[in-house]
């Protein structure tokens, strides 16, 4: 069974500065990683995904995650906030590829972002 | 390009009732997954629909089923309503075998 912890429940940085969300997971296969963003009283919105391919990745608004497997962790990091960026972020992981899979999500990280 | 489609918006039922939310998917997407997000929560997996059968379910009771209609859009159904199914539900879409899953703006369901 695949799980993810995202610690921090809430995060507080002043615009310009870095972003660094942590997610950790826990996966008895190779993982699929995702990020997604949601915006208050919207849906979910995929940042960005790591599908075994680079461990680099780089997603939309200027935010990248680094896939490490030595601790299992994908942590997303943004070099200067952005006042739009004040919102909820999830971390999920999934088992396998193809349409087999399903989601796994962490319980959430609420950027806030100070002027 | 429509994304996912879900409606109602909001909604409100009593205790006991019985509830059906609907979803489009995203054009060209054939595989519906459904997901309850409780408030201050991460979205938790209900079941997933492919070729108009359940492939996979979460841990939810028999309470709540689905549907997937011949032209990929699909049904959840609640029945017996309880005060802890007060959610977002979220439906998402992909192409099977795909790996990208796009959600839908979502159902916002108050029980009272």
């Amino acid at each position: 069974a695949q799980s993810v912890t995202q610690l921090g429940s809430h995060v507080s940085v002043s615009e310009g500065a870095l972003v660094l969300l942590r997610c950790n997971y826990s996966s008895s296969v190779p993982p699929y990683l995702f990020w997604y963003v949601q915006y208050p009283n919207q849906g979910l919105q995929l940042l960005l995904k790591y599908t075994s391919a680079a461990t680099l990745v780089k997603g939309i608004n200027g935010f990248e995650a680094e896939f490490k497997k030595s601790e299992t962790s994908f942590h997303l990091t943004k070099p200067s906030a952005h006042m739009s960026d004040a919102a909820e972020y999830f971390c999920a992981v999934s088992d396998s590829g193809g349409s087999n899979y399903k989601l796994t999500f962490g319980k959430g990280t609420l950027l806030t972002v100070n002027p | 390009d429509a994304g996912v489609t879900q409606s109602p918006t909001h909604l409100i039922k009593t205790r006991g009732q019985q509830v059906t939310l609907r979803c489009s998917p995203k054009s060209g997407h054939d595989t519906v997954s459904w997901y309850q997000q409780a408030l201050g929560q991460g979205p938790q997996f209900i079941f997933q629909y492919y070729e108009e059968e359940e492939r996979q379910r979460g841990n939810f009771p028999d309470r709540f089923s689905g549907h997937q209609f011949p032209n990929y859009s699909s049904e959840l159904n609640v029945n017996a309503l309880l005060l802890g199914d007060s959610a977002l539900y979220l439906c998402a879409s992909t192409l099977w075998p795909g790996n990208t899953i796009y959600f839908g703006e979502g159902s916002w369901l108050t029980v009272v």
